[in-house]
């Protein structure tokens, strides 16, 4: 079984500010899937980036972007120049499929964007 | 695009009750979709995979017999719990798998369900 762990619950950070959200998992797939997703306050998720495991590169949405560690498990979300419409819950999931069935979401970031 | 909704997006009833949640992919069809589960301040827990014209899958510790989960149309699932008590109140969302290369889910809104 995996298993995600975000162990950041809140962070807030000044609007324009770069910010880094941690997660880690626990694996023993060697081919895997990994995504950040926001739940804003209206609790709709978004899918904020996608990052596959056999890829070395890391993901990059425009101000988005993630630091991936296959070897330490690790699967930071870097947002920069943040922006008020960033303050959201963020999960971080992981899928052994392709595409992303069967997500394990770990339990969520609460950032705030300070103005 | 990729747009998914779900009805109603609030409900509350009666304990012993059945309480049905529908979940509709608006411009795409998805042969499978996902229903999960959120506890205040909590995360979503994946509590069966739905497969249109089949039975859906149920993770461990889900009651089949109490969540039950219809697939009729590649646009419509629906989840109705049975026999409602309050300990199921929670906030349930859907999610439709998009599939064209890159598979993505889509979720729905969410419904809050109370159980009085």
């Amino acid at each position: 079984a995996q298993t995600v762990t975000q162990s950041q619950p809140e962070m807030s950070v000044q609007e324009a500010e770069t910010v880094t959200l941690s997660c880690t998992y626990d694996t023993s797939e060697s081919n895997y899937y990994l995504f950040w997703y926001k739940q804003p306050p209206s609790r709709q998720m978004i899918l904020v980036i996608r990052q596959e495991a056999y890829k070395q590169q890391n993901a990059t949405e425009n101000r988005f972007s993630v630091n991936f560690q296959k070897a330490a498990k690790s699967f930071s979300l870097k947002i920069s120049d943040s922006q008020l419409g960033d303050t959201a819950m963020y999960f971080c999931a992981f899928s052994p499929f392709f595409g992303n069935e069967k997500l394990t979401f770990g339990t969520g970031t609460r950032l705030t964007i300070i103005p | 695009g990729a747009v998914v909704s779900q009805h109603p997006s609030r409900v509350i009833c009666k304990s012993g009750t059945s309480v049905k949640i529908e979940c509709r992919s608006l411009d795409f069809q998805a042969t499978t979709m996902f229903w999960y589960r959120q506890f205040p301040k909590q995360s979503l827990m994946l509590m069966a995979t739905s497969n249109e014209g089949s039975k859906a899958t149920y993770e461990q510790g889900v009651e089949k017999d109490k969540f039950l989960i219809n697939h009729a149309s590649l646009t419509l699932s629906t989840l109705t719990v049975t026999s409602a008590h309050p300990e199921d109140s929670s906030f349930y969302i859907c999610s439709a798998l998009f599939q064209r290369g890159n598979d993505e889910q889509y979720f729905g809104p969410g419904t809050r369900l109370t159980v009085t």
